[in-house]
């Protein structure tokens, strides 16, 4: 069973510039969720999606960052202006229904972005 | 032993000892634990669960251990190997949420 799918892996860019993040969740898994996860740090959840519906976005900080996954499938995750302190490794989750919350999450391995 | 290093708590033992990590957890309302492992360019992987209704657990080498009493998770891995040279998270939710919450990690270190 193929894995939590993201790319790129890596990417460099200079602040102000966007940057995009895309997320291929563990075929059949309903959930997905968007993480930061800075150095030496545990993930930091940004949002959480059931089906297509973004269904917890509380500590997504709106102004820059922006989260889609139309088709209820895949999901793409944007900075618009990249800052600084955004570099950090974005992690992409996913788990599938059942008895509520007692579901493992499955990690991705990450886009680790730095904004020089 | 243990030391605080510059970002990460490190664990160094011995290819073949016991291992013991502990997390301290802040609210006491979270109904459910998790450990996970992330090996350097890999995203966490989960190791074991525990709910708290239960205070041990035990899985393949490993055993997680809960005191609800004083907000304390522990993961002991025994017979530890150089595989399981990784960064070690505590994550607790709360009851009724989906949200985890994950403790600061330690980096456990196995010598040869």
């Amino acid at each position: 069973e193929a894995g939590v799918v993201q790319s790129p892996r890596y990417k460099i860019i200079e602040k102000k510039q966007p940057v995009a993040f895309w997320c291929n969740p563990i075929s059949g898994h309903n959930t997905l969720y968007w993480y930061l996860q800075n150095l030496g740090q545990g993930p930091e959840l940004l949002i959480r999606y059931e089906n297509e519906e973004a269904v917890d976005d509380s500590q997504l900080p709106k102004d820059r960052f922006s989260a889609e996954r139309l088709k209820g499938v895949d999901s793409t995750l944007k900075i618009q202006p990249a800052e600084l302190g955004d570099s950090a490794v974005y992690l992409c989750a996913s788990s599938s229904g059942g008895e509520r919350g007692y579901n493992e999450q499955f990690f991705g391995p990450g886009t680790r972005l730095t904004v020089l | 032993g243990e030391s605080v290093g510059l970002h990460l708590p490190t664990l160094s033992v011995q290819e073949g000892d016991n291992s013991i990590i502990n997390c301290a957890y802040s609210n006491s309302a979270s109904d459910y634990f998790i450990w996970y492992k992330q090996e350097s360019g890999k995203g966490p992987q989960f190791i074991i669960d525990i709910r708290s209704n239960m205070d041990k657990r035990q899985g393949q080498r490993v055993t997680v251990l809960l005191n609800k009493t004083v907000k304390h998770l522990s993961l002991q891995i025994a017979a530890t190997q150089p595989g399981d040279s990784a960064v070690y998270f505590c994550a607790e939710r709360g009851a009724g949420s989906y949200q985890l919450t994950f403790g600061k990690g330690t980096k456990l270190s196995v010598i040869p």
